[in-house]
């Protein structure tokens, strides 16, 4: 059974561009979730979708943007890129929350 | 506010000694709590849930509502154990979000 699989794996960008990461769930998984891990502030939840909606948005800015497809794929957008927005993006998934998420090997963002 | 603390950044044992990672919550629902744990250049991955009262690599956890605790133990480490650990915390009335503590890392030496 593949797992969460998450590209690219590396992303070099300058500051002001913008960046999309993409997110393949555990087939069946619903609810995809993603999260920001810097050194400092450790792992941070952006946002969660299942089927297609929105459920739930952590306290990051407008730039951060994301969506589901119709077969669960998810991406996430980062426009206006700051030298703060390096950090590893992990992706998860779960068939429902209560049974935890498995995680993806993350997207190193590198914002120069 | 919901907040998962667990007190220590690094813990260091030898090799077949008790091994105990803590993680307190503060929470006014009824709390979902994980272990999750990331080896060495490998994935995060989940290791124990507390609604399923596993053993797990011989870990357990129990849920302690009066202390607001989750504490992770191990009675015997073993020096593959060494890795980092996450707690987190599932706010079931917020879709999937889960607030993670800041991590332990654990070291066992030989």
């Amino acid at each position: 059974k593949a797992g969460v699989t998450q590209t690219p794996r590396y992303l070099i960008k300058t500051r002001g561009q913008q960046v999309t990461l993409s997110c393949s769930p555990i087939s069946g998984h619903r609810s995809v979730s993603w999260y920001q891990q810097t050194p400092g502030q450790g792992l941070q939840f952006l946002f969660e979708y299942f089927s297609e909606t929105q459920r739930n948005k952590g306290n990051f800015p407008g730039r951060f943007s994301g969506r589901q497809f119709s077969n669960s794929r998810s991406e996430m957008n980062v426009s206006t890129l700051e030298l703060g927005d390096s950090a590893l993006y992990l992706c998860a998934s779960s068939v429902t929350a209560n049974y935890g998420y498995t995680f993806g090997s993350g997207t190193r963002l590198t914002v120069v | 506010a919901q907040r998962v603390t667990q007190p220590e950044k690094l813990l260091s044992v030898f090799k077949g000694a008790p091994v105990e990672l803590k993680c307190n919550y503060s929470y006014s629902g009824s709390p979902e709590l994980f272990w999750y744990v990331q080896y060495s250049r490998q994935r995060l991955q989940l290791l124990l849930r507390h609604i399923s009262r596993e053993s797990i690599k011989g870990f357990t956890a129990d849920l302690n509502k009066g202390e607001t605790s989750f504490h992770l133990k191990k009675p015997f480490a073993q020096e593959e154990d060494s890795a980092m650990y996450y707690c987190a915390l599932h706010l079931y009335n917020q879709g999937g979000k889960l607030i993670f503590g800041q991590g332990t890392e654990l070291s066992v030496k030989p």
